[in-house]
């Protein structure tokens, strides 16, 4: 089974605090993506990669960049946290760039910026 | 741009009822996928879907896919307190990424 995890499933932070959002995936594949989900709103993609040291912008990128080192790594960083970027951030990976193929989700960080 | 719309927003039912959710999407999709989420969970692939006019049933949850390949639904018989969760569908945007549908959320009262 695909297994992806995510660092936390609760943060805290302050305005102005840089913030690491982790995410690994065990099964080898090529893609990998950062999206938040707030209420009424969906699911809403920020920042995806299809190779390691490759990313794309999604929907929503302001606010926040990513970082690609290992293909099983996928990092979200927030510059500068503010309260607007509080919300529950979903990692998933997909193993095939054609036609959009099935993403696995990690269990979610619930980010919290006071 | 691309546009993916789920209705209704939200659905309660009484145990034992249906339900159905709309997927519509503002153009042709190469297929449609769905997804659940359970309450404090993240979302879990259910099906794909791929021909045009193409039915899919898994158990209860009987899946269809338009023949204008533009919509989907969802139906759910005879619903379960196991069902409650929200619904994804999602289909490839113009650059291959996934544009997720705006979801249903269902709650089955027992």
């Amino acid at each position: 089974d695909v297994k992806v995890t995510q660092s936390s499933r609760y943060l805290v932070k302050r305005t102005g605090e840089k913030v690491f959002l982790e995410c690994v995936q065990d099964m080898d594949h090529e893609n990998m993506f950062w999206y938040r989900q707030d209420p009424g709103l969906g699911l809403r993609l920020i920042y995806f990669s299809y190779d390691v040291k490759m990313k794309e912008k999604g929907d929503i990128p302001e606010g926040y960049s990513v970082s690609r080192e290992k293909k099983e790594r996928f990092s979200l960083i927030l510059e500068s946290a503010s309260t607007n970027q509080t919300s529950m951030y979903l990692c998933a990976s997909s193993s095939d760039r054609v036609a959009a193929d099935t993403q696995y989700f990690g269990p979610g960080t619930r980010l919290t910026v006071l | 741009g691309q546009q993916v719309m789920q209705i209704p927003q939200y659905q309660h039912v009484q145990e034992g009822e249906d339900f159905t959710t709309y997927c519509n999407s503002s153009t042709t999709l190469s297929n449609i996928q769905w997804y659940k989420q359970r309450p404090g969970g993240h979302p879990v692939f259910l099906i794909q879907l791929v021909k045009s006019g193409e039915v899919k049933k898994q158990k209860r949850l009987t899946f269809q896919f338009g023949e204008a390949k533009k919509n989907s639904s969802l139906h759910i018989t005879a619903t379960q307190t196991t069902d409650v969760g929200t619904y994804f569908c999602a289909g490839p945007g113009n650059t291959d990424k996934l544009i997720f549908g705006t979801g249903t959320r269902l709650q089955v009262f027992p």
